[in-house]
């Protein structure tokens, strides 16, 4: 079994709607962070998540909103949905010594 | 800020030895990562080089020099696998729990 998996994989929606991503992982880290990936623009981060009690904005925060349900679940929403926000989402954990990030599959979005 | 420069496309032939650059600027600097990703997967990890020097793994290599502030990525005996993307990502020392991502080197092996 993957050891990060996102849900859904795929995803069409239209603007202005509501939209959540979800990331899940069994690896036992504490710490955990949403990307989205854009052709040109490289990994880019949104939000991340220290533990359960603590959420930090990334560089491009704007219109979208995170989650922390439990050590192994970290959401992200997207409240009204635009097409610039069509991207493929990664989902991402490291532990406390963060060598390295563990990703998830991804999450291709488009809004139309 | 950082900005962080690599090469968008680079071809190589099969059995060959390619050499990914990477160069970034930063106001400080805590370590920097190498990822491979396949078309439409997830990235994953390869190396990590915090002190200058060569680190090697396999066929892969990684360099790194901190007061030029270059990287490379050195691949060997490259097969056709080794087409994918390879991403430059520096962890700045003001807040070690990011990453800044380079935009990624385009490697295509032909046989």
């Amino acid at each position: 079994d993957a050891d990060v998996t996102q849900t859904p994989r795929n995803r069409i929606t239209k603007t202005g709607k509501r939209i959540m991503l979800e990331c899940s992982q069994t690896k036992g880290h504490d710490r955990m962070y949403w990307y989205r990936q854009d052709p040109g623009l490289g990994l880019r981060l949104i939000y991340y998540s220290f533990d359960v009690k603590d959420i930090n904005k990334g560089e491009i925060s704007d219109g979208y909103s995170v989650s922390r349900q439990a050590q192994a679940k970290f959401s992200l929403s997207l409240e009204s949905a635009i097409p610039n926000q069509t991207a493929l989402y990664f989902c991402a954990t490291s532990d406390y010594n963060q060598e390295t990030q563990y990703f998830g599959p991804g999450t291709r979005l488009l809004v139309l | 800020g950082q900005n962080i420069d690599q090469p968008t496309e680079m071809t190589a032939t099969e059995g060959a030895i390619v050499q990914i650059n990477c160069t970034y600027q930063t106001s400080g600097f805590n370590g920097l990562f190498w990822y491979q990703q396949h078309a439409g997967e997830a990235p994953t990890f390869l190396s990590y080089n915090v002190l200058d020097g060569l680190e090697e793994k396999g066929r892969f290599s990684s360099f790194l020099s901190r007061s030029k502030g270059y990287s490379y990525l050195l691949l060997k005996e490259l097969q056709m696998k080794d087409s994918a993307s390879y991403l430059c990502a520096v962890r700045p020392p003001y807040n070690t729990d990011k990453l800044i991502f380079g935009t990624g080197t385009r490697l295509q092996v032909f046989p």
